[in-house]
């Protein structure tokens, strides 16, 4: 089974907007932490952000915020306000169990269009 | 947050020749870094997990004679590509641990 499931290949967005972006998790490890990362055309991996499975509370970062259902294991980007410069691609990672060094198992990434 | 580089950024490279891509912690020390390989429009794909001192743990599939992998110091690893072919073009990104992963700029290979 993926471990990460991202469903949406594509996504546009009216900039200005808000959009969410899907992502779906399999674990049964009770400690894990989930990561979303923005990969311009450059190819750089950006970290945007970080909700470990024990936070009681979504995480949120600037005009980003993760919506965290636990119970339905999904971990959903919200950028509010998209911009032009939010065109990208898009993955949701996890690591499991709570050691940094561990792996992440990456989705297959949601391409982000922002509609001027 | 923490800086990793890598070098070069864009190679290209004849058929049968080796090349090397270091991968650079620039304000930290990490004992553990990744390899991962990204085809165009796809995810990213774990090659192997580079350990300092250490041989490195390469997962199924990958050819550990063909991408050598060495972890010589804390903030150093570099990845070998030997007799490269065409199909071993591909985007090439490592990333270090510091608390969390943080990732390089990637390496563009081309193996004419």
């Amino acid at each position: 089974a993926q471990k990460i499931t991202q469903t949406q290949p594509g996504m546009f967005v009216q900039e200005k907007e808000a959009v969410t972006l899907d992502c779906t998790y399999d674990t049964s490890d009770p400690s894990y932490g989930l990561f979303w990362y923005k990969q311009p055309s450059s190819g750089e991996m950006i970290f945007l952000i970080y909700q470990g499975s024990y936070d009681q509370q979504n995480a949120t970062e600037g005009r980003y915020s993760l919506n965290f259902q636990k119970a339905r294991k999904s971990a959903n980007l919200v950028i509010s306000a998209s911009q032009l410069g939010d065109s990208a691609m898009y993955f949701c990672a996890m690591r499991e169990g709570s050691n940094t060094g561990n792996q992440f198992y990456f989705g297959t990434g949601t391409s982000l269009t922002v509609i001027p | 947050g923490a800086v990793v580089s890598q070098h070069p950024s864009r190679v290209i490279c004849k058929s049968g020749t080796s090349v090397k891509i270091e991968c650079r912690s620039l304000d930290f020390q990490a004992t553990t870094m990744f390899w991962y390989r990204q085809f165009p429009k796809q995810s990213l794909m774990l090659m192997a997990t580079s350990n300092e001192g250490s041989k490195a743990t390469y997962e199924q599939g990958v050819e550990k004679d063909k991408f050598l992998i060495n972890h010589a110091s804390l903030t150093l690893s570099t990845l070998t590509v030997t007799s490269a072919h065409p199909e071993d073009s591909s985007f090439y990104i490592c990333s270090a641990i510091y608390h969390t992963q943080y990732f390089g700029p990637g390496t563009r290979l081309t193996v004419l």
